[in-house]
């Protein structure tokens, strides 16, 4: 049972270069979301899924793209990345009950 | 809107020393409250939880009390271990949230021996 996986680790990009986060969980969790996680701000939520084909925006959507084909990937597109999206991304899958499962993250640099 | 706001850090202490980490919340109703613990270089990892008021959530030393009266959730263990050096973070899940968790800015915590 790997839990939930993410990749890549690191990621550098130029701003206006497109890239796939790739977020897998082997749990058979309905829901799964995006978090960005910024110095003193706490963990933001992107976009989540209650199952698949089903996506939804949450507090900060904008400039990022999801869709979950599968329940077990959950992957997040930056179309034309922009310096402001500097961040960590964590992905996460929720069963049944309260808890949530979170990925390693990707430590992601728009220059 | 839900808010969460913990104490900033770094929080510094000697090993064995006691530690608190102050977590406050704005939300309506009572919503379900968190402890996050995420160690260098890796994800978050629920460390307690409590779901209605005066429960009390432990895990591994720590402890905290869901306290309606003060809107509080402060995170305490007696004895802290170099290896407890981390960054917290206080979280709640509202009524009408869905599963989406409203978190704090996260306090770090560093352990001497």
């Amino acid at each position: 049972n790997a839990g939930v996986t993410q990749t890549p680790k690191f990621q550098v990009l130029k701003t206006g270069q497109s890239m796939t986060l790739q977020c897998a969980q082997d749990m058979n969790h309905e829901y799964m979301s995006w978090y960005r996680q910024d110095p003193g701000m706490g963990l933001r939520l992107i976009h989540y899924s209650v199952g698949a084909g089903i996506t939804d925006q949450g507090e900060v959507p904008n400039g990022y793209n999801v869709s979950r084909s599968t329940t077990e990937d959950f992957p997040l597109r930056l179309l034309s990345a922009a310096p402001s999206q500097t961040s960590v991304y964590f992905c996460a899958s929720k069963g049944n009950a309260d808890t949530q499962y979170f990925g390693p993250g990707t430590r992601l640099t728009v220059l | 809107g839900d808010s969460v706001t913990q104490m900033e850090g770094p929080v510094t202490l000697s090993e064995e020393a006691f530690l608190t980490i102050n977590c406050t919340y704005t939300a309506t109703g009572y919503p379900s409250l968190f402890w996050y613990v995420q160690y260098p270089g890796e994800g978050l990892q629920l460390l307690l939880k409590a779901t209605k008021a005066d429960d009390k959530g432990s895990n591994k030393g720590f402890e905290a009390t869901y306290r309606k009266e003060t809107t509080s959730f402060h995170l305490e263990k007696g004895s802290v271990q170099v290896s407890d050096s981390a960054v917290y973070f206080c979280a709640l899940k509202g009524l009408d949230a869905g599963n989406m968790l409203t978190f704090g800015g996260g306090t770090r915590l560093m352990v001497k021996p």
